[in-house]
């Protein structure tokens, strides 16, 4: 059975960055094939797709946000990280992670989600 | 990148009524497409993938078809349990993106 957990702080004060971390079970990031996917979603709003990494270390970002994601893996923990630079009100929404398989790009997986709020 | 267009963005509909829902492209995903339902304070459901494929567990009344740039999900008989918002995504190019949701409410 596949499991995803998010975590990370509730609330960030603009410009800080913002760190959120996907604890996983049920399946390997050593496998061939496997990917993680974030994604957040606005409050009322449709998801955005964030990022994505994969078995082989083959990292996507969204192109209007790249410059200020960065996704990595800590296959020993079973753990994917998101590091969100600058962080901005417009970016309060909960944050999912997500598995999925390569070349497929379906999010069959999802973890409850965390909400983030940006304020001072 | 690709925009998704979903229509209507609300339904409002009877239980036993059918519901059909809407996604167009702004280019051709080939049957590159997923329909996802979310209902509130949950995440989103995998439904349908590769437009017309039933992820696991999903009943058959919820179907999908289209290729292209549009595309269809249609709900052949609503349970009070599918009242919900449903959302497309496409994986034809980078960046995956979604559409803007139809909410599917009670009439």
């Amino acid at each position: 059975q596949v499991t995803l957990r998010e975590s990370g702080p509730a609330v960030v004060k603009p410009t800080q960055t913002l760190t959120l971390t996907c604890t996983f079970s049920g399946f390997s990031l050593t496998t061939g094939g496997m990917c993680v996917a974030w994604i957040r979603q606005p409050p009322g709003k449709a998801p955005e797709w964030l990022a994505l990494i994969n078995w082989d270390d083959d990292k996507y970002y969204s192109t209007s946000l790249k410059t200020r994601l960065t996704i990595s893996k800590d296959t020993s923990k079973n753990q994917v990280f998101l590091t969100m630079t600058n962080m901005d009100p417009v970016d309060t929404a909960t944050y999912y992670c997500t598995r999925t398989d390569y070349g497929e790009y379906w999010l069959d997986s999802w973890g409850q989600g965390t909400l983030v709020t940006v304020s001072s | 990148e690709i925009v998704l267009t979903q229509s209507p963005a609300t339904l409002s509909l009877s239980p036993g009524e059918r519901a059909t829902l809407s996604c167009r492209a702004s280019q051709s995903l080939s049957r590159y497409l997923a329909w996802y339902q979310q209902k509130p304070g949950q995440a989103p459901r995998l439904l349908i993938y590769d437009a017309s494929t039933r992820a696991t567990a999903v009943p058959a009344r919820f179907s999908g078809s289209g290729s292209g740039t549009d595309f269809t999900l249609t709900i052949s008989g609503l349970e009070p349990e599918d009242f919900a918002v449903y959302y497309c995504q496409q994986r034809s190019d980078w960046p995956l993106t979604f559409g803007g949701g139809t909410k599917v409410e009670i009439k």
